[in-house]
């Protein structure tokens, strides 16, 4: 069974980096046709994908996002990352890391719980 | 790609039948998946590939269309199943989400 868990600070001051790395416990982390995925969602509202890894460390963005955004896998570890830059109070939001499934349709079957992030000063 | 869902919420009792419909714009072929989000809690995956059920979901829950309308039935509304449910289109860069339907009593 997959297992992810997402930590970091939880509390970024405007301006700063975001950072937060997600634990992957169970499978494969390269191969297996799997990518990995951070999604976010701010209090009350929808969920938005942020990138998709590829095992080979290749990403891909969100257009939105994606001139602030940096994601990067370390398999031996067995985690891969998050970083946003320049964060402002838009940003705010709990910070989901998943699993897609790439030789699929990349839906994402295994989540981890989530994490808040807060920016304020 | 723009998705849609609606209603954005309604009410339900236990037993009831419940769809939920999501519009993409384009359309998507197949390509898109229903995930349940209990409060407080990760989303979880219920339907890939519009229609195909995912291991160890529940067989009350079921999801057809192609194209432009897919719904997402759940056959015989149980307690645990209030809830809000997103779809996501996975046939376009970026994928995206619909903004979300809330199932509740």
């Amino acid at each position: 069974q997959v297992q992810l868990q997402e930590s970091g600070p939880g509390l970024v001051k405007p301006s700063e980096t975001l950072s937060l790395t997600c634990s992957v416990s169970g499978g494969s982390m390269s191969g297996g046709g799997h990518h990995w995925t951070w999604i976010r969602q701010p209090a009350g509202k929808g969920l938005e994908w942020i990138g998709r890894l590829y095992g080979s460390g290749n990403a891909v963005y969100s257009p939105s996002l994606k001139r602030r955004v940096t994601m990067s896998v370390d398999t031996s570890k067995r985690q891969f990352s998050l970083e946003v830059r320049s964060v402002t109070a838009a940003d705010t939001a709990v910070y989901y890391c998943g699993r897609e499934r790439g030789y699929s349709g990349y839906e994402v079957d295994f989540w981890g719980q989530g994490t808040l992030v807060t920016v304020s000063s | 790609i723009q998705l849609t869902q609606s209603p954005s919420s309604l009410s339900a009792s236990v037993g009831d039948r419940v769809t939920v419909t999501c519009r993409a714009n384009p359309g998507i072929s197949n390509s898109l998946a229903w995930y349940q989000q209990e409060p407080g809690k990760a989303p979880k995956l219920l339907i890939f590939a519009a229609s195909t059920l995912q291991s160890g979901v529940p067989s009350r829950f079921s999801g057809s269309g192609s194209g432009t309308d897919f719904t997402l039935t759940i056959s015989s509304l149980q307690p645990e199943d209030f809830a809000t449910y997103y779809c996501q289109q996975l046939d376009s860069y970026p994928p995206t989400f619909g903004p979300g339907t809330k199932v509740d009593v």
